[in-house]
């Protein structure tokens, strides 16, 4: 156990709708991390938050957004939903904002758009 | 600009034999490299990382890389091969300073009885 928890484990939606994804990071760590991986993209770096500000952005859609709370829990948000969203969202902490530093990842939510 | 490259997309070895993950990558600064392994229906776990220190790195069961920068690769090996090594390999580059970090597309080991 990574001590990173990731809720839903599992969402299943329909096209067009918006989901809300909710990560919670190790005790003590500042930076999260989001992750989408498909089986034709393999794993892709989507955004990075360092106690509630945006430290990096990848590949992430306009249509993608997060954010990082006060109490230092993460939400991605996917909205206009795509069949091509469908894959497994991982979100990841580490202590600092510094890449270098070893990333702590939750089990993931799979997210399936009919 | 940083990349990584992993170039074998499945290996298949016998238990008790050696484990060969090879990965290269490019990049424009000094980098620091994982490796991490992802089991079925699993997250990510951190095997190992190397960020400037000794050449030779060690990690979590059993397993080793050594940076090569005239290569620039970063091989991870093992020297035995068990069952429950079974699962998907992940070699990652980022580097000091930086903020993103660039996996690989991933090499899945397959170990036969």
């Amino acid at each position: 156990d990574s001590g990173v928890t990731q809720t839903p484990k599992h969402l299943i939606t329909a096209t067009g709708q918006r989901v809300t994804l909710r990560c919670s990071p190790r005790s003590g760590d500042l930076s999260v991390y989001w992750y989408q991986q498909s089986l034709d993209q393999g794993l892709q770096f989507l955004i990075q938050y360092y106690n509630g500000e945006e430290r990096a952005k990848g590949n992430i859609l306009e249509r993608f957004s997060a954010q990082q709370f006060p109490d230092l829990h993460s939400e991605l948000n996917l909205s206009s939903l795509e069949l091509g969203d469908s894959a497994l969202y991982f979100c990841a902490s580490s202590v600092a904002g510094n890449a270098v530093n070893e990333q702590f990842f939750g089990p993931g939510t799979r997210l399936t758009v009919l | 600009a940083q990349s990584v490259t992993q170039l074998d997309s499945h290996v298949s070895v016998s238990e008790g034999t050696p484990v060969l993950l090879r990965c290269n990558y490019s990049s424009s600064y000094s980098p620091s490299l994982f490796w991490y392994v992802q089991h079925p229906n699993k997250g990510l776990q951190l095997l190992l990382k190397y960020t400037s220190a000794a050449t030779l790195v060690k990690g979590i069961n059993g397993f080793e890389a050594e940076f090569k920068k005239s290569e620039t690769s970063f091989h991870l090996t093992k020297p035995s091969a068990h069952m429950s090594d079974a699962a998907e390999y992940f070699c990652v580059v980022t580097h000091t300073g930086g903020f993103k970090t660039i996996f690989g597309a991933g090499t899945r080991l397959f170990v036969k009885a």
